[in-house]
């Protein structure tokens, strides 16, 4: 079971579109409909804002949307802003109940 | 609303068990649509599934730590617990717990704990 794997970093100004890629294997992104991303700030617990590859929980913003293909899942943030500015991480089902996270990919909001 | 609180100690001497308590309030544990993990975030890093239990105390365990992981649950104190064995530096983390609907109702990790601080260090 290998981590997933997400740029370390990505960037964008206010209002801009941002996408972070998450690679994973057959055995995990692209076996299964059930990768979550997480927003996390510094010192807080993450934040749910996908699951099942596309869905938002209520609450979180439409800007925030999901999709996948072949064995990587995205995660495309719209018209960002300064409070989007976060550690963000991929989560996939790996099977037999268990799960596996990505590295995790802090955006900056120039 | 449904909230989990991670308890126990801050400070574990190398080569000891760490445990861990996690509290559920406003809502059961007991409830056949979610499982009820531990993930952990060394200083710094990423986040790591540890494993998870259902209710009926069937558990899951990261292949990476299962040898040194135990999870259980007390559905009549509506909370469940982690052990972590022979804990080391690198050991040291926020552990958090989570609720994790179930695979065919969301599979994702929907509501977490504030988290908790564990330095292992003599």
């Amino acid at each position: 079971q290998s981590a997933l794997t997400q740029p370390a970093s990505v960037s964008g100004s206010p209002g801009q579109s941002i996408t972070i890629s998450c690679t994973g294997t057959s055995s995990d992104v692209g076996s299964y409909n059930l990768v979550s991303w997480y927003q996390q700030h510094p010192g807080k617990a993450p934040k749910l804002m996908i699951y099942e590859g596309s869905k938002r929980p209520s609450g979180v913003s439409n800007r925030f949307s999901g999709s996948k293909s072949g064995n990587t899942a995205s995660l495309t943030i719209s018209g960002l802003q300064t409070e989007d500015e976060a550690d963000y991480y991929c989560c996939s089902y790996a099977g037999s109940t268990t799960s596996v996270f990505g590295g995790g990919t802090k955006l900056t909001v120039l | 609303q449904l909230q989990l609180q991670e308890s126990g100690p801050g400070l574990v001497k190398p080569s000891e068990t760490l445990s861990l308590t996690c509290t559920v309030s406003g809502g059961s544990i007991s409830s056949s649509s979610y499982y009820w993990d531990w993930i952990r975030q060394p200083p710094g890093k990423g986040l790591e599934w540890i494993g998870n239990i259902y209710y009926s105390g069937t558990t899951y365990y990261n292949p990476s730590l299962r040898s040194r992981v135990t999870i259980s649950v007390d559905t009549s104190k509506n909370q469940f617990s982690l052990k972590l064995s022979s804990v080391t530096a690198a050991d040291t983390a926020v552990f958090y717990c989570a609720r994790h609907v179930r695979p065919g109702y969301g599979g994702a990790f929907d509501i977490w704990g504030q988290g908790t601080m564990v330095t292992v260090s003599s």
